[in-house]
C-alpha cells in the first residue's frame, strides 16, 4: 500500500491563481480530510469527508472548495489565491469509527 | 472549545536517556488521543493511538498514557537515541463517530538527542 499520497509537494504561485492539490489513499477509507499547518498555529482543519459525495466544512475553509467523486480522491482547490494561504497543507484519511488517521507527506505552497 | 498544550516547546537530552513528553487538554470528554512524529519538512507519522477507555499504549520503546479525568497525556520514550530526534505532537479527537473526526493538536514537542 502506498497509503496517503499528494502532489505537488512544492508549489508556488500568484496572487489570484487557482490550482487543485491532490489527495489519493489506497487504504479505502471512508473518512479523508485536509489540515494546514502553520508556525504558531498548529494544524488546522479546512475540509472532511466522510464518504464519496459527503464533504463538509472544518474549522477554516474560507477560499478552498473540495468534492469527493471516489472513495480514493479528495482534492482541494484553491480558487483565488492569497498569501494568507501560505502554509503546509496535509491531506489525512482513516476508517469510520475511533481509529488511527494517517497523514500524507503534505504540499508545501508559496503565495506571492 | 478544545484546547491541546505542549510542554515544553522544546527539548535536548543526550543520547541513552529516558524522557517524558507532556500534553494537556481543556476538554476531558475525548474520544481518543494520538501521538504523531514529525521531521523536519515530512509528514506525520502515527506513533500511537489510546481511546479514552485505555490507560497506556506501548509500542517498542515507547510508551504513552492518558489520564482523562485531570486531561493529560504523557510519552514516555526509553533509551533515546539520535534517530529520535523529531517533533513529537499529540492530538485529540472529541467529536462524535459519525461526525468530523477532527483532530486538535497541541504545538508539538521538538525534541533533539544529542550523540
Amino acid at each position: 500500500n502506498a497509503g496517503v499520497t499528494q502532489t505537488p509537494k512544492f508549489q508556488v504561485l500568484k496572487t489570484g491563481q487557482s490550482m487543485t492539490l491532490q489527495c489519493a489513499q489506497d487504504m479505502n477509507h471512508e473518512y479523508m480530510s485536509w489540515y494546514r499547518q502553520d508556525p504558531g498555529m498548529g494544524l488546522r482543519l479546512i475540509h472532511y469527508s466522510v464518504g464519496a459525495g459527503i464533504t463538509d466544512q472544518g474549522e477554516v475553509p474560507n477560499g478552498y472548495n473540495v468534492s469527493r467523486s471516489t472513495t480514493e480522491d479528495f482534492p482541494l482547490r484553491l480558487l483565488s489565491a492569497a498569501p494568507s494561504q501560505t502554509s503546509v497543507y496535509f491531506c489525512a484519511s482513516s476508517t469510520q469509527g475511533f481509529n488511527e488517521q494517517y497523514f500524507g507527506p503534505g504540499t508545501r505552497l508559496t503565495v506571492t | 472549545k478544545q484546547e491541546v498544550t505542549q510542554i515544553p516547546a522544546a527539548l535536548s537530552v543526550p543520547e541513552g536517556e529516558n524522557l517524558v513528553l507532556n500534553c494537556s487538554f481543556t476538554d476531558s470528554a475525548i474520544y481518543n488521543l494520538q501521538w504523531f512524529r514529525q521531521d523536519p519538512g515530512k509528514g506525520l507519522t502515527s506513533l500511537l493511538l489510546i481511546q479514552s477507555s485505555q490507560r497506556e499504549q506501548t509500542s517498542g520503546r515507547l510508551n504513552a498514557s492518558l489520564d482523562k479525568s485531570s486531561g493529560r497525556s504523557t510519552l514516555y520514550i526509553a533509551a533515546s537515541q539520535p534517530g529520535d530526534s523529531a517533533t513529537y505532537l499529540c492530538a485529540v479527537r472529541n467529536d462524535k463517530p459519525q461526525g468530523a473526526q477532527k483532530l486538535v493538536f497541541g504545538q508539538g514537542t521538538r525534541l533533539t538527542i544529542n550523540p
